[in-house]
């Protein structure tokens, strides 16, 4: 059982936009910032925003990341169809002195 | 340009040991936290361990204490994981991270008999 809790999976259409959310506990999302990755099974996970230091370069402006108290959510507009992949937030947890991850959300583009 | 090469892996009986490592280059080594994180079969991400910039702090997941090691050697801008004792629910690809924001392909850990 994830520390971090995110849906299993999520669909949308070309063009849409789909919201992926992330919810902890004080002493992680509530006390460090959030990052999301994007994996496709086989290759490297790619680093799409965190909230401290944003997007990194190379990154399209269509993801986009926001905290809240101890929740956290990742937004992608404009679907498109290489966007189908697993998304992972994570965040360091200040009582376990580890790193959390979210169970991962499969997005299914349609 | 950032590169981080991974080497080790392997398939290895249960009980046995492993040595994966990874180079780096492209930026500067000593200034940043370095990470594992594995993903098993049907499973999601799960992070391992790190290191902070010279070495003086380590942490792991409950899962692997005692049984890994992590370490670093600066010069060769260069980290390492030691596996040993290890079991079936340790097989899974294993990737090095520089503070979680760049990431290496990734080597596969098969333990069975």
């Amino acid at each position: 059982q994830s520390l971090l809790t995110q849906p299993p999976s999520a669909s949308a259409t070309p063009g849409q936009r789909v919201t992926i959310s992330c919810s902890g506990s004080r002493s992680n999302i509530g006390a460090n910032p959030v990052s999301w990755f994007q994996h496709l099974p086989g290759t490297a996970p790619r680093l799409l925003f965190s909230t401290n230091n944003q997007r990194p370069s190379g990154v399209p402006d269509r993801f986009s990341g926001s905290k809240s108290d101890t929740s956290a959510s990742l937004a992608i507009s404009g679907l498109q169809s290489e966007d189908e992949a697993d998304y992972y937030c994570a965040t360091w947890d200040n009582g376990l002195h580890a790193w959390v991850f979210g169970g991962g959300t499969k997005l299914t583009v349609l | 340009e950032v590169q981080v090469v991974q080497s080790g892996g392997g398939l290895v009986q249960p009980g046995g040991s492993l040595r994966l490592s990874c180079a780096t280059s492209g930026f500067t080594f000593s200034n940043y936290w370095m990470n594992w994180v594995r993903r098993a079969p049907g499973k999601g991400l799960e992070w391992v361990a790190n290191i902070n910039e010279d070495g003086s702090k380590i942490y792991y997941v409950d899962a692997v204490k005692g049984r890994f090691t992590i370490s670093r050697d600066n010069a060769r801008t260069s980290v390492y994981l030691q596996l040993n004792s290890l079991r079936a629910e340790d097989t899974a690809i294993y990737y090095c991270a520089r503070a979680m924001d760049f990431w290496g392909q990734g080597t596969l850990v098969t333990v069975s008999s």
